[in-house]
């Protein structure tokens, strides 16, 4: 059975980098078929996706946020990760990440639980 | 960025009802809509694909529909755990975009 589990620091300091992970299982993150996304969600902006990633190196990142979001992945723990530098208030958000169908533009069928990042000082 | 407009933002309704939600494009999307519906405290939950075609494991008493800009969610018989927040995503373009949720409350 797939799952996905985020993990991460719950509070971040503004200008500094959020650091995020996503550990897989009952899958792998090398498929060929698969994307991994990241996906945010706060009170303010609703749902908000922020980029996929495929382990061939393939990425989409949403435009608004693409000079500041890095992610990879790691096939020997399974994980995908998820770097955004610079953060501000306005990044304080539920993160998920997801499993993406469809390319490139695509849809989440499976989700992890989601963590909290809050961004303060 | 394609704008996807959800109404109405709540609604109320009780069990057994029959309730719609609709999502509108600002342009068209030829299907590429996604519905997901939201329990407090989850994750999104997958219900439907290119606009009708239903996740595996959804009850039947979802329905979906539309094309072009304009789409709609519909669910047949209101049960208790029906009762959540419900959003469509476009994934015509990117940025994939997602409405702004209907919460669906219990009358």
């Amino acid at each position: 059975q797939l799952q996905l589990q985020e993990s991460g620091p719950g509070l971040v300091k503004p200008s500094e980098t959020l650091s995020l992970s996503c550990t897989v299982s009952g899958a792998s993150i090398s498929s060929n078929n698969d994307y991994w996304g990241w996906i945010r969600q706060s009170p303010g902006k609703g749902l908000e996706w922020i980029g996929s990633f495929h382990y061939s190196g393939s990425t989409y990142t949403r435009p608004s946020l693409k000079s500041r979001v890095t992610m990879s992945g790691d096939t020997s723990r399974n994980q995908i990760s998820l770097k955004l530098t610079s953060v501000t208030a306005a990044d304080t958000a539920v993160y998920y990440c997801a499993r993406q169908r469809n390319l490139p533009g695509g849809y989440f069928d499976l989700w992890g639980r989601g963590t909290l990042v809050s961004v303060s000082s | 960025d394609i704008q996807m407009t959800q109404s109405p933002s709540s609604l109320s309704a009780s069990v057994g009802d029959r309730v719609s939600i609709t999502c509108r494009a600002s342009q068209d999307i030829g299907k590429s809509v996604a519905w997901y519906q939201q329990r407090p405290g989850k994750a999104p939950r997958l219900l439907f694909f290119a606009a009708s075609r239903l996740e595996s494991g959804v009850p039947s008493r979802f329905s979906g529909s539309g094309s072009g800009t304009d789409y709609t969610l519909t669910i047949s018989g209101l049960q208790p755990e029906d009762f959540a927040t419900y959003y469509c995503q476009q994934y015509y373009t990117i940025p994939q975009t997602f409405g702004l949720g209907t919460k669906v409350e219990i009358k």
